[in-house]
């Protein structure tokens, strides 16, 4: 059963478009959930991340929002770039297993074309 | 600062045919994690150790997988043997201690089973 699902699977989008992947979850014991970009040949890489106790997060071009009812939390890149094209994966970490455990969507291929 | 290291980076062996893997993480991480990627997915843990102790192994086929981290540094992952369906990448993260949701991942190591 995936702990944490995440849609689109891919996702393409026009240089300085905005790019939006969404994550959904039943677990109440996740504490903290993160985004990580995994370039071809790489291994993922922590974007960016966010407490459930905080509705948005902002980093540059990129943005979380959470929404702790729902259970949902999305990515938003803004202004998105070539250099952006890379599989993305949302996260949870899990406080009820030993001291955490972090589970991981199927990840969203995004195409930045030019 | 170095990131953590893996290799080899790709391996190629038939069937029945034992493997091992390397891992080094990053200077000061106590916490080790094996994952295993299949493609278009996300990574799904293996085991994690804190420091010498694998804490979480539950997810680690026993009956041909084994791990080990004797002086709480290095790591290195074995399959024997070897089939088919264990055609992955191979990835090794690492973390302070206590910050399972900041997690550093090395490249991988991509298993092709023939």
């Amino acid at each position: 059963q995936q702990q944490v699902k995440q849609s689109p699977q891919s996702l393409i989008v026009q240089k300085g478009g905005i790019s939006i992947i969404n994550c959904a979850y039943e677990n109440t014991a996740f504490d903290y959930f993160p985004w990580y970009q995994q370039f071809p040949g790489k291994g993922p890489a922590l974007l960016i991340a966010i407490r459930p106790d905080v509705s948005e997060k902002k980093e540059g071009r990129f943005t979380i929002s959470f929404n702790k009812s729902a259970k949902q939390f999305s990515l938003h890149i803004m202004d998105s770039q070539p250099g952006d094209s890379a599989t993305y994966f949302c996260a949870a970490n899990d406080r009820g297993s030993t001291l955490g455990r972090l589970y991981f969507g199927r990840g969203t291929q995004l195409t930045v074309w030019p | 600062e170095a990131g953590v290291v893996q290799s080899p980076r790709y391996k190629i062996i038939e069937k029945k045919q034992p493997v091992a893997f390397w891992c080094n993480p990053i200077s000061g991480h106590n916490t080790l994690y094996w994952y295993r990627q299949n493609l278009g997915q996300g990574p799904e843990l293996l085991i994690r150790y804190e420091n010498e102790e694998a804490v979480d192994d539950s997810q680690l086929p026993k009956d041909r997988f084994s791990a080990e981290r004797l002086k709480g540094v290095d790591s290195t992952l074995k399959i024997q043997p070897a089939e088919l369906g264990d055609s992955a990448v191979y990835l090794c993260a690492s973390s302070l201690q206590g910050r399972p949701y900041e997690q550093y991942f090395g490249p991988g190591t991509r298993l092709t089973v023939t």
